[in-house]
């Protein structure tokens, strides 16, 4: 049974590019998080995605956006890159978005921006 | 403004001893604590969770304590082994679409 899969692994963008990753969520999951976690930093949540809505954001701009799809899966969208969005981007799933639905982490993207 | 404070930054412990990781928080409105793990190279890994409604919950070798007057979270690793070696993040739940709120994280390191 897959756990929760990301794509890329690494990637290094300039700035003020666009960045799009990928998330796949453990098998018989329907909620997706996101988070952003930097350097010597715990992970900040970016948003919640269930049934194909956002359902809470987290204090993020608007230039980070995202999107689930019918199978579960989401991307996180980043415009307008800059040297801060540096980090490691972690995808979380669960079978709900209850308070008591444990989120299970994917290995996280590594994203670097120039 | 931290929210979730871990004022540890490493530990090391021996072999075979106790680990106790500590954590405090600024809200008492908190109803839902987690404690994960993370390796390098790997997403954290959910260990253990307490509701506001408990002082206490155990899992194995875990253990999580909450002293709500004090706003006080911490876990005891009995007994301590190289496997646990490793960051420890501790985090709440405020609401169920809400995501976790996240410590900065305690490097756990147990010495042979």
């Amino acid at each position: 049974d897959a756990g929760v899969t990301q794509s890329p692994t690494h990637l290094i963008k300039t700035r003020g590019q666009q960045v799009t990753l990928r998330c796949s969520p453990k098998s018989g999951h329907d909620t997706v998080s996101w988070y952003q976690q930097a350097l010597g930093q715990g992970p900040q949540f970016i948003f919640q995605y269930y049934e194909e809505e956002e359902r809470q954001r987290g204090n993020f701009p608007d230039r980070f956006s995202g999107h689930q799809f019918p199978n579960y899966s989401s991307e996180l969208n980043v415009n307008a890159l800059l040297l801060g969005d540096s980090a490691l981007y972690l995808c979380a799933s669960s079978t709900g978005p209850r308070t008591t639905d444990t989120q299970y982490f994917g290995p996280g993207t590594r994203l670097t921006v120039l | 403004d931290q929210q979730v404070k871990q004022n540890s930054p490493s530990l090391s412990v021996q072999e075979g001893r106790i680990s106790i990781l500590n954590c405090d928080y600024t809200n008492s409105m908190f109803d839902y604590f987690l404690w994960y793990k993370k390796y390098p190279a790997e997403g954290p890994t959910f260990l253990i969770s307490i509701s506001s409604i408990k002082d206490k919950n155990e899992d194995g070798r875990f253990t999580v304590f909450l002293n709500k007057s004090a706003k006080h979270l911490s876990l005891h690793i009995v007994p301590s082994q190289p496997g646990d070696s490793a960051v420890y993040f501790c985090a709440y739940r405020l609401g169920g679409a809400d995501g976790l709120t996240f410590g900065k994280g305690t490097h756990l390191i147990i010495q042979p």
